[in-house]
């Protein structure tokens, strides 16, 4: 069936830096790519929704300018955690969504020291 | 998008049948239930979707009553390996951008 990676699965970065995270369909297109976080404990929370080629949508309160998405493919889209910090630790997940296929991805664990 | 409610914990041992009720009384007319299966540091799994009455698979039964305010996840003989957090969700179905959000979900712990 379908699968959806995401890479890289953990990361550890220094506070102050900026992090890419990768998600990618496999073997479908995804026209639309949600992106979640989840800290520990806590349920999923969706972030923004990115069409390809279009600008992503954010949630409120998320900053559209710390968390640049990018959907510019079918089969990829990134998230960057621009100049992170501490509280940005979190996990990050990834939801591509193509026709009737719609799946997630297996996470990235983000830790920023 | 409607809200849901679910138990936040169940216990249950190997063997039982689990069944965990999810409130949805806002549901609307075009909505789908879904629901997800969490294990810890992975990405959620898909495990049922349904509109109206019942649906079965490989892996679960899902109930949905008439009125449709509320669906029962049957997980039957449960194992070990069932210890996760279910969530229950309710949007419009597949055929249109399917934004997923997550309630608190129900911690279910299956003892041996």
């Amino acid at each position: 069936g379908a699968v959806v990676s995401q890479h890289p699965s953990r990361v550890i970065c220094k506070s102050g830096t900026s992090v890419k995270i990768e998600c990618r369909s496999l073997d479908f297109q995804a026209t639309t790519m949600f992106w979640y976080r989840q800290f520990p404990k806590q349920s999923l929370m969706l972030m923004a929704t990115s069409n390809e080629g279009s600008k992503a949508t954010y949630e409120q309160g998320v900053e559209k300018d710390k968390f640049l998405i990018n959907h510019a493919s079918l089969t990829l889209s990134t998230l960057t955690v621009t100049s992170a910090h501490p509280e940005d630790s979190s996990f990050y997940i990834c939801n591509a969504l193509g026709g009737s296929e719609q799946y997630f991805g297996p996470g990235t664990r983000l830790t920023v020291t | 998008l409607a809200k849901t409610t679910q138990p936040i914990s169940m216990d249950s041992y190997e063997g039982q049948e689990v069944n965990i009720t999810c409130s949805h009384n806002n549901i609307a007319t075009n909505d789908y239930i879904t629901w997800y299966q969490q294990f810890p540091s992975q990405g959620p799994r898909f495990i049922i979707q349904g509109y109206k009455t019942k649906v079965t698979n490989e892996v679960a039964s899902l109930f949905i009553p008439a009125d449709r305010k509320s669906s029962t996840l049957s997980l039957p003989r449960v194992s070990l390996s069932d210890t996760a957090v279910y969530y229950c969700l309710v949007g419009a179905g597949m055929d249109s951008s399917y934004k997923l959000i997550f309630g608190s979900g129900t911690r279910l712990l299956v003892r041996p």
